[in-house]
């Protein structure tokens, strides 16, 4: 039980275009979903928190306007990178919490050309 | 502020040899306190969690961790390492249930043959 999806796994697009990422629990319903950050051979960062039907919660010097979350449901959260440019690239990933743990999805990587 | 701080960036144990990797805490009550596992290109794993109950805590593939509040800590061991255990170990600590994780700065486990 407790499995989170990510899609898609892996994603290259253009600079300029938008990039949308989904993240889904398949077998709980999540309240609160979280969206990290990680470059390569660092540690997580966390971007924002999203709470189903309220606006995501961003962390101190994440654009809010760049990286839109929606939490419609209570087992799907997206992540849309708007107007993306290569320092976008990253391996993004997401957790969902029915409670006091977190699991994380299987992550999503973005190259942005 | 919650914050915490893991000792040794890389950790290389011989095959069969005790595994010891640090994590202290800091918090100003007594956190949550979580160690992922994560391989190349994944998401990440939960080894275990203290959650204010036992505080030798047992968790997957043979590890534990001992919750230490005069040390602050939350050291993560296992008694024989084995080939598979290389990975990207993070320690966490999460102050209220539902609230964010925040992550050290992970340690990489390279196992000798």
């Amino acid at each position: 039980g407790a499995v989170v999806s990510q899609h898609p796994s892996w994603v290259i697009c253009k600079s300029g275009t938008s990039v949308k990422i989904e993240c889904r629990s398949l077998d709980f319903q999540a309240t609160t979903m979280f969206w990290y950050r990680q470059f390569p051979k660092q540690s997580l960062m966390l971007m924002a928190t999203s709470n189903e039907g309220s606006k995501a919660t961003y962390e101190q010097g994440v654009e809010k306007d760049k990286f839109l979350i929606n939490h419609a449901s209570l087992t799907l959260s997206t992540l849309t990178v708007t107007s993306a440019h290569p320092e976008d690239s990253s391996f993004y990933i997401c957790s969902a919490s029915p409670g006091i743990e977190q699991f994380f999805g299987p992550g999503t990587r973005l190259t942005v050309l | 502020a919650q914050s915490v701080t893991q000792l040794g960036s890389h950790v290389s144990v011989s095959e069969g040899a005790l595994v010891l990797l640090r994590c202290n805490y800091s918090s100003s009550v007594p956190p949550y306190l979580f160690w992922y596992v994560q391989y190349p290109n994944q998401g990440l794993q939960l080894l275990l969690k203290y959650t204010s109950a036992a505080t030798l805590v047992k968790g997957i593939n043979g590890f534990e961790a001992e919750f230490k509040k005069s040390e602050t800590s939350f050291h993560l061991t296992k008694p024989s390492a084995h080939m598979s255990d290389a990975a990207e170990y993070f320690c966490a600590v999460m102050l209220n249930r539902d609230d964010k994780i925040i992550f050290g700065k992970g340690t990489r486990l390279h196992i000798l043959p």
